[in-house]
């Protein structure tokens, strides 16, 4: 049972539009959400991130919104450009016993932004 | 900025061999993570490590096994590789406490088994 689901396997947006990734969780117990980028043949890197006591964390072109109560965040891209296309996936934690200190991820979205 | 290196990026083996994948970090993070991405499963946690020589298994450990000797490497051992293991294998680390959810990913080693 997916905790974390990023319904939108794709996405298509034209260049300097705004392009929004949906993800929704199922775990009240999420506490922190993250949101990686990857490239085709690369390992993910960190994009942004944002902790339940906030609603909106904001850097450069790249915001993130949590909406708690509705168990939902999305990322927003403005203005999209072609090099934002990638997958995109989000992910999310608890604070578990002891060390388990793992991240629960989406199955990601492939964002194509056209010229 | 942080490393996380693999020793290969692609690499071909035939069904039966033993598969060693290594993954180092320059940044003496605590806790280091083997994924595995296919299409349409997302990455898919195999085993984790939160210090050295301990382990966990993550969601799909059948079939793997890991070592972690030193903190700065983790290895994903296959021990007789079968067709279903081909996959993209990602290495991960991050810091144990204070930012510990940013984990910083490897470039990936593609494994195909014959």
């Amino acid at each position: 049972d997916q905790q974390v689901k990023q319904n939108s396997p794709s996405l298509s947006v034209q260049e300097g539009r705004i392009s929004i990734l949906n993800c929704d969780y199922t775990n009240s117990m999420f506490d922190y959400f993250l949101w990686y980028k990857k490239y085709p043949a690369e390992g993910p890197t960190f994009l942004i991130s944002i902790s339940s006591i906030k609603d909106k964390n904001e850097d450069g072109r790249f915001t993130v919104f949590l909406n708690k109560s509705a168990k939902h965040l999305s990322l927003h891209i403005v203005p999209s450009q072609p090099g934002d296309s990638a997958v995109y996936f989000c992910a999310a934690s608890a604070e578990g016993a002891g060390n388990n200190r793992k991240l629960i991820w989406g199955l990601g979205t492939s964002l194509a932004v056209n010229p | 900025d942080v490393k996380v290196t693999q020793s290969s990026r692609y690499l071909v083996k035939r069904t039966g061999e033993k598969v060693f994948l290594e993954c180092v970090q320059d940044m003496d993070h605590e806790n280091m993570f083997w994924y595995r991405q296919d299409p349409g499963l997302g990455l898919r946690l195999i085993y984790f490590s939160y210090d050295v020589k301990m382990k966990e298994k993550g969601d799909i450990p059948e079939g793997y096994s890991v070592s972690r000797e030193k903190k700065e490497r983790f290895s994903l051992i296959l021990e007789s590789a079968s067709t279903n293991q081909t996959s993209m294998y990602l290495c991960a680390s991050s810091l144990k406490t204070g930012g510990w959810e940013t984990q910083y990913f490897g470039p990936g080693t593609r494994l195909l088994v014959l």
